[in-house]
């Protein structure tokens, strides 16, 4: 079945260094959208891809979406403490019912001060 | 604040039990989608509703239901419940369908948490 698979699973900076976390499908997607969910909380969307090798950057954040629109990255430049949570990126497929998302496992990011 | 609304926020109740997880979505979505968050699955999403009908189906078990009201509101109802059943349920809403050029972002509810004991 359609699935995005996301990595790492976890990762642990220091405040000031940055991150990326990576998604991938085995088939082409139609978009790709980004959510975060912070600790006890429920997941935010963040940001929509939908044309091959699009950039998109909101401040310190950087989202791309490849040429093939099979894989896309998240990368947070000199995080912060605010940054923290976990991070999902969610495909959909052009045929795929009704537009339901189809989630990635996450990435925890955890930030040491 | 997301705009949807899921009661209760917790729920504790014992194997065998049914439960019922209710969802208001934001005032003009007409799409309601269920998600089962667990700490080693992620988020699963189990059913989408579009302005009363069924939509999609995911990975729901039989003993799960769900349906959308008139009113818009939704409910997902959990039977026989077990112990592998304990996960964070969120609810999540819509403005549309979304198609590939739609943006669709989906708004999540705070969640219920389920403990099943």
């Amino acid at each position: 079945g359609q699935q995005v698979m996301q990595i790492p699973q976890y990762q642990h900076v220091q405040e000031g260094e940055d991150f990326t976390t990576y998604c991938n499908s085995s088939t082409t997607l139609s978009n790709i959208q980004w959510y975060k969910q912070r600790p006890g909380g429920h997941p935010v969307f963040l940001i929509q891809l939908v044309k091959s090798g699009e950039v998109k950057k909101q401040k310190r954040l950087t989202f791309q979406f490849g040429e093939a629109k099979k894989n896309s990255s998240l990368h947070i430049t000199a995080t912060q403490t605010t940054d923290v949570g976990t991070y999902f990126c969610a495909g959909r497929w052009i045929y795929n019912q009704g537009g339901k998302l189809i989630f990635g496992q996450g990435t925890e990011l955890s930030v040491k001060p | 604040d997301s705009g949807v609304t899921q009661t209760p926020k917790h729920l504790i109740t014992a194997t065998g039990q049914r439960v019922t997880l209710r969802c208001s979505p934001r005032s003009g979505d007409l799409s309601v989608y269920w998600y089962q968050q667990s700490l080693d699955q992620g988020l699963q999403f189990l059913i989408h509703y579009y302005n009363g009908e069924e939509r999609a189906k995911g990975n729901i078990l039989e003993r799960f239901s769900a349906q959308q009201f008139p009113d818009l509101h939704s409910e997902l109802n959990l039977s026989s419940l077990e112990l592998g059943d304990s996960a964070l349920y969120f609810c999540a809403s819509s403005v549309d369908l979304a198609g590939v050029r739609g943006k669709n972002i989906q708004y999540f509810g705070a969640g219920t948490r389920l403990s099943v004991l």
